[in-house]
């Protein structure tokens, strides 16, 4: 399964713009790049997703590199909610099994 | 919030005791995925199914795990024998089918081996 890189942390202030980097230079073409975030004492929430084109939602915006080799989570006016381990995931097909391929993630600290 | 399911959330064991969780998949799901969590965040895909047949499992699960989706009941994650080792949290994720679409999580059961 390929493999995602992304900095151990990140900080930030409320009402600031974030980018969060993802890695995945050896991503594959049918490859869709996921995002999941996590906050203490709950499981992964689904932020977005997409394959090639930029995608936006009222979570985050998906930016996508051209080659595919990289992405970046944008998260507009950040709130103390927006703090939370963040996983820039792979989804591949494994023999019809799907699975997600996680790396550590980013911790996403947003100060006051 | 999430729509899966898991219980207990949380369950401390003996190294050598069974340790069982549960999870509820959200309503018409017939993809369920169990996923262990461990202290650096780092997640290990163990086993998943489509309605009550498993598709993949890793030798971990398939030695030292039992699990199930059987139709109407919940589907279940027991480990045999516990060690120290298995301390972790373990995510139950369900969606709609096998071909793609988003994968939701609960809650997650966590298993303390002492």
């Amino acid at each position: 399964d390929a493999k995602t890189t992304q900095p151990d942390s990140m900080e930030s202030t409320e009402g600031e713009t974030v980018h969060l980097p993802c890695s995945h230079a050896t991503i594959s073409g049918n490859e869709y790049i996921y995002w999941y975030r996590q906050v203490p004492l709950q499981g992964p929430e689904y932020v977005t997703h997409g394959l090639q084109q930029n995608t936006t939602n009222s979570m985050a915006f998906l930016a996508i590199a051209s080659d595919r080799k990289s992405s970046t989570l944008i998260l507009t006016h950040v709130s103390l909610r927006d703090a939370a381990v963040y996983h820039c995931i792979l989804r591949g097909n494994t023999g019809g099994a799907d699975r997600l391929t996680f790396g550590k993630g980013t911790q996403l600290i947003i100060q006051p | 919030n999430s729509k899966v399911i898991q219980t207990p959330r949380y369950l401390v064991k003996g190294q050598g005791q069974k340790a069982k969780m549960r999870c509820i998949p959200e309503k018409g799901h017939p993809v369920v995925f169990w996923y262990q969590q461990n202290k650096n965040n780092e997640f290990k895909f163990l086993i998943n199914f489509q309605n009550q047949e498993v598709l993949q499992q890793i030798d971990m699960t398939e030695k030292r795990f039992s699990a199930e989706c059987p139709s109407n009941s919940p589907c279940s994650l027991e480990i045999q024998s516990s060690e120290a080792g298995d301390s972790a949290l373990y995510l139950c994720a369900s969606r709609w089918d096998n071909s793609g679409n988003t994968l939701y999580f609960g809650e997650g059961s966590r298993l303390i081996v002492v």
